[in-house]
């Protein structure tokens, strides 16, 4: 399944790196999200990009930055990251209307990062 | 606000056998209720949505879920499973009616198909 698509797969990075996470949507939708994905925890919303404008930002520290330069592309930019931000990180899209319905999300299939 | 639970967070069966992931929500509104599967080093899958139509819904693979408004409940079925079923399995409600909430997801319930 290629809707979409994230790189890298896998990511070990020192605590003073500077890294992007890449995620890219191929099915034309205009939302775009961040996740986190923790062992033994729920999936934990970070960002929603709508029509490229940030509308949610769940507490998420400033050591995680996002960047959507246009609907078909996500980043997030990473640094100074601490151990305990290893975990599996998911970007999803979904074509989004003004109705107040939630419409179906299309996962990535995830960056593994391991932070040292 | 919502929230999800999934109520048993492992689940085994045997190959050929019924399966049965059970899931309550609770919502404000209206809700949208998911139900998403992960493969091991694999993103979320959606196998199947409740939006307000029929309250028995038909997903891919086999599963089904049915609505209970009553109940709360979004219990996951399948008559008899399968080696490929294995892997995690997400309940998410959104409440509907809303804006434009975000999917809120339980903690997953990790199915065993033994042989």
């Amino acid at each position: 399944e290629t809707g979409v698509t994230q790189t890298p797969r896998h990511l070990v990075m020192g605590m003073t790196n500077k890294k992007s996470l890449k995620c890219e949507q191929h099915l034309g939708h205009n939302a775009m999200y961040w996740y986190k994905q923790s062992a033994k925890k729920p999936l934990e919303l970070m960002f929603v990009y709508n029509f490229k404008e940030q509308t949610e930002n769940n507490s998420v520290p400033s050591r995680f930055s996002p960047e959507c330069p246009n609907s078909s592309h996500l980043f997030l930019h990473l640094h100074t990251l601490q151990p305990e931000d290893s975990a599996l990180y998911l970007c999803a899209s979904s074509q989004e209307s003004s109705g107040g319905v939630q419409e179906t999300q299309y996962f990535g299939p995830g960056t593994r990062l391991l932070v040292l | 606000a919502q929230s999800v639970t999934q109520l048993d967070s492992h689940v085994s069966v045997s190959e050929g056998t019924p399966v049965l992931l059970r899931c309550n929500y609770s919502s404000s509104y209206s809700p949208s209720l998911f139900w998403y599967v992960q493969h091991p080093n694999k993103g979320l899958q959606l196998l199947l949505k409740y939006t307000s139509a029929a309250t028995l819904v038909k997903g891919i693979n086999g599963f089904e879920a049915e609505f209970k408004k009553s109940e709360t409940s979004f219990h996951l079925t399948k008559p008899s499973a399968h080696m490929s079923d294995a892997a995690e399995y997400f309940c998410v409600v959104s409440d509907r009616g809303s804006g434009n909430t975000p999917l809120v997801f339980g903690k997953g319930t990790r199915l065993s198909v033994i042989a």
